[in-house]
């Protein structure tokens, strides 16, 4: 069976500290990658997409892949309040579509 | 730029009762569109995706159907609602380079009671 695990938290760090997410997945033929911020209440919002060995950085967050060890993470650099939500990790096997597996997210609080 | 619609946004519904979601896309053309579900206590799960009109894939056997009669609209529907059916209802759109993405609309949100 396909899966994506995450840590479900809380993970509390204090703002301006980096925040760092981490997610595991079960299939080795996974090709992308994916992380969601999803507030509480409201539908999850695509953070960073991640496809190859590596670090992806964009603004504040940066991702990081290691397919030979079938791990992703997300790392938050100077962590807001704002920031404070659920992540999800999604991971995608099949190319040309968006059937993506979903971890059950990390709740990160981030305190002033 | 590219608009997801979901109504409605909450509902209430007793066992038994009947069931439409309607999803719209704005912007573009021919999209793939999925549903998900986000139950309480687990992750999100796919249901249903469409690459075109009248073209349906179910990824889990459920008492849930979805069609695709427009190019840009995508329904989910159930004839009888199941208590286990409750859960915040996620359309979504794949993307112009169908990279694997995922743009969600606001969802809706299902209580049966």
């Amino acid at each position: 069976q396909k899966e994506v695990e995450q840590n479900s938290g809380p993970l509390s760090v204090p703002e301006g500290a980096i925040a760092s997410l981490n997610c595991t997945y079960s299939d080795r033929v996974s090709q992308s990658f994916f992380w969601y911020r999803q507030y509480s209440g409201k539908s999850p919002e695509l953070i960073m997409s991640i496809y190859s060995n590596g670090d992806k950085e964009d603004g504040r967050f940066t991702a990081q892949l290691n397919k030979a060890s079938q791990y992703v993470s997300l790392l938050i650099r100077d962590s807001q309040p704002s920031d404070s939500a659920t992540y999800l990790c999604a991971v995608n096997m099949r190319s040309g579509y968006s059937t993506l597996t979903f971890g059950k997210g990390t709740m990160l609080l981030v305190s002033p | 730029s590219q608009t997801i619609h979901q109504w409605p946004a909450t509902l209430v519904q007793p066992v038994g009762s009947p069931l439409s979601l309607e999803c719209t896309v704005e912007g573009t053309s021919n999209p793939n569109l999925y549903w998900y579900r986000q139950a309480a206590g687990r992750g999100l799960q796919l249901l249903f995706y469409s690459i075109g009109i009248g073209q349906i894939s179910s990824e889990v056997p459920q008492n849930l159907s979805a069609s695709r009669p427009q190019d840009r609209q995508f329904i989910l529907s159930s004839k009888k609602l199941l208590l286990s059916d409750s859960g915040f209802y996620l359309c979504a759109w794949g993307g112009f380079a169908n990279t694997g993405e995922l743009f969600f609309g606001e969802g809706s949100r299902l209580t049966v009671l």
